[in-house]
């Protein structure tokens, strides 16, 4: 059972390269999500899916969009890459009453 | 708004020494709560959750954590620990109807041999 899956796991950019970051999940969850981990700030969430078909912003979304492509799948763009972007990205999905369950990170470097 | 506060950024403990991290939320109902680990450079792990109940709740690896509702804390706890403990550790709340959770800025746990 793979849970969450990210790819890639390191990335490094020009400022103005765009790239989607990739999650996929197995437990059959119908919520997803997309957080950022920067140094002394925990997670902050990006976008997040309550279910299949549906996306709504969360606490940073400037600068990013969102897909979910199907139940399983979860993709993040960036457009644009800016430095400010240069950050550690989590996905996870989400069972009853809350509990999440994340992915092994996406550490991303915008130059 | 729901906020997450962990007072402490960074403690030091020896090898077989109790442990205790604060955590204090805000939050306008019943909340859900939570403790994650992240060893460097992993993901978060689920460490132990509140939803109802007992205000003790244990979890993996021996850790344990009480919710006391008039302090509005839920501090993680374990009796001995471990070198392999030596992690960051983030407490989370969530329960708004979004299913999000809002979380503290974390504890880098250091431990001495």
């Amino acid at each position: 059972n793979a849970g969450v899956t990210q790819t890639p796991k390191f990335q490094v950019l020009k400022t103005g390269q765009s790239m989607t970051l990739q999650c996929a999940q197995d437990m059959n969850h119908n919520s997803m999500y997309w957080y950022r981990q920067d140094p002394g700030m925990g997670l902050r969430l990006i976008y997040y899916s309550a279910s299949e078909g549906t996306t709504d912003k969360g606490e940073v979304p400037n600068g990013y969009n969102v897909s979910r492509l199907n139940k399983r799948e979860f993709s993040l763009r960036l457009e644009s890459a800016a430095p400010s972007q240069t950050s550690v990205y989590f996905c996870a999905s989400g069972a009853a009453l809350d509990t999440q369950y994340f992915g092994p990170g996406t550490r991303l470097t915008v130059l | 708004a729901q906020s997450v506060t962990q007072p402490d950024i960074h403690i030091t403990v020896s090898e077989g020494a109790s442990l205790e991290l604060r955590c204090n939320y805000s939050y306008g109902a019943t909340p859900y709560l939570f403790w994650y680990v992240q060893s460097p450079g992993q993901g978060l792990q689920l460490l132990l959750k509140y939803f109802s109940g007992d205000t003790l709740v244990q979890g993996i690896k021996g850790f344990e954590a009480e919710f006391k509702r008039s302090q509005s804390s839920f501090n993680l706890r374990k009796p001995s620990v471990h070198w392999s403990d030596a992690a960051e550790y983030f407490c989370a709340v969530g329960g708004t109807g979004r299913r999000a959770l809002t979380f503290g800025s974390g504890t880098r746990l250091q431990v001495q041999p």
